[in-house]
């Protein structure tokens, strides 16, 4: 059965400090992978997503993810991070073949101290 | 991108009566809905897949004569929790994927706070 694992469930950081959210999935195939964030008292809304290609990604708002499929992970990153990232941020995977819901993580609350 | 509306945001009911919560694509088609459950400082769970025109898909350990679903159209979906109790109390979140797209995107409605005294 697939799962997502996210190893952070609080990060603390200041302003400017740089950003890495770990994010792991267990599936034998092949996946497609999102970051979704929720931002307090809104909706989840998708960060970014990896299909294919460029293992490197960009999302909004300086964000970026790596897929590197030899460790199973899909870790999200941004180099100074602002207090206006404080949210709650899930990954998310779904076989590209089959299952058509998403798989999420449990999810990492970002704190960014002014 | 993409709206979801979800309705009611909150409601708070007694234990036994019935709660209906509606969720909406609003400029999309959506065939297939997801309900998800969210617990305090958890994941979303998913509940069930919402299939327009026939019956939902329930995973493993959710009870569908409690929580039915209902996909009577392209655009709306909803979610009733029959005979609530104190435990039903939860967020519920749909999500819906635009039929005619090939992003995999799903599209998260705003979420539905359920409060069951």
């Amino acid at each position: 059965a697939q799962s997502v694992s996210q190893h952070n469930h609080h990060v603390i950081l200041s302003e400017a400090a740089s950003l890495e959210l770990g994010c792991n999935y267990s599936y034998g195939g092949t996946v497609n992978l999102f970051w979704y964030v929720q931002y307090p008292g809104q909706h989840l809304q998708l960060l970014l997503k990896y299909f294919s290609g460029d293992p490197l990604v960009k999302g909004i708002k300086g964000f970026e993810a790596e897929f590197i499929k030899s460790k199973f992970s899909f870790n999200l990153r941004k180099p100074s991070v602002q207090w206006s990232d404080t949210a709650e941020y899930f990954c998310a995977v779904t076989p590209q073949t089959g299952a058509n819901n998403l798989f999420f993580g449990t999810g990492t609350r970002l704190t960014v101290i002014p | 991108g993409a709206v979801v509306s979800q309705h009611p945001s909150r409601v708070i009911c007694k234990s036994g009566t019935s709660v209906k919560i509606e969720c909406r694509s609003l400029d999309f088609q959506a065939t297939t809905m997801f309900w998800y459950r969210q617990f305090p400082k958890q994941s979303l769970m998913l509940m069930a897949t919402s299939n327009e025109g026939s019956k939902a898909t329930y995973e493993q350990g959710v009870e569908k004569d409690k929580f039915l679903i209902n996909h009577a159209s392209l655009t709306l979906s909803t979610l009733t929790v029959t005979s609530a109790h104190p435990e039903d109390s939860s967020f519920y979140i749909c999500s819906a994927r635009d039929s005619t797209a090939n992003t995999g995107e799903l599209f998260f409605g705003e979420g539905s706070r359920l409060t069951v005294l």
